[in-house]
């Protein structure tokens, strides 16, 4: 166990649909980063929040949305789903040049 | 912009042998160098990260890194493989000055070990 923890571990929607991922960082850790694993695009950075405010973003869809709450786990929004949206998304938290991150074992979605 | 070529998108290589995973980044600022390992349906693992100090960098399960500012490169390298480090190995960079610490992740290499 990493100590982050995302869920669910699997999911599959249909096209057109929204879902919401999940993820507690490890505990002490601030800043949480959104990561999509495709096998067209690779690992690619999507989004940070720190302490509930968003950081910077990247490769990041209009159609996703993200957000960290006050306990500091935080959700990423899909929505309009595309089958080009199935990807392994994974969550990581950081607790600094020392610790480094700390990955989630992620979520799959497939869309269908 | 920063990107990151691994040019390599499988190794295969025996039980017991050396192995060395390539990793070519480019860069316009100074970067933080990172290796992490994908053991199937897992998260990464951070095996090994160069911030600063001695360009020789020794990690986890026996992996180490040399970081070459000239080449611009971070090649991984291990003098004996075993079955078990049969994964996916990304190399990664972060942009020294960057608050946010994002990284930005090479295509991957997937290392086969064979008895």
């Amino acid at each position: 166990d990493s100590g982050v923890t995302q869920t669910p571990k699997h999911l599959i929607t249909a096209t057109g649909q929204r879902v919401t991922l999940r993820c507690s960082p490890r505990s002490g850790d601030l800043s949480v980063y959104w990561y999509q694993q495709s096998l067209d695009q690779g690992l690619q950075f999507l989004i940070q929040y720190y302490n509930g405010e968003e950081r910077a973003k990247g490769n990041i869809l209009e159609r996703f949305s993200a957000q960290q709450f006050p306990d500091l786990h935080s959700e990423l929004n899909l929505s309009s789903l595309e089958l080009g949206d199935s990807a392994l998304y994974f969550c990581a938290s950081f607790g600094g040049d020392g610790d480094g991150y700390t990955f989630g074992s992620g979520t799959r979605l497939t869309v269908v | 912009a920063q990107s990151v070529t691994q040019l390599d998108s499988q190794v295969p290589v025996f039980e017991e042998a050396p192995v060395e995973l390539r990793c070519n980044y480019s860069s316009s600022v100074s970067v933080y160098l990172f290796w992490y390992v994908q053991y199937p349906n897992q998260g990464l693992q951070l095996l090994l990260k160069y911030l600063s100090g001695s360009t020789l960098v020794k990690g986890i399960n026996g992996f180490e890194a040399e970081f070459n500012k000239s080449q611009t490169s971070f090649h991984l390298r291990k003098p004996s493989v075993h079955i078990s480090d049969t994964a996916e190995y990304f190399c990664a960079v972060s942009p020294r000055g960057d608050s946010s610490y994002k990284l930005i992740f090479g295509s991957g290499t997937r290392l086969l070990v064979r008895p």
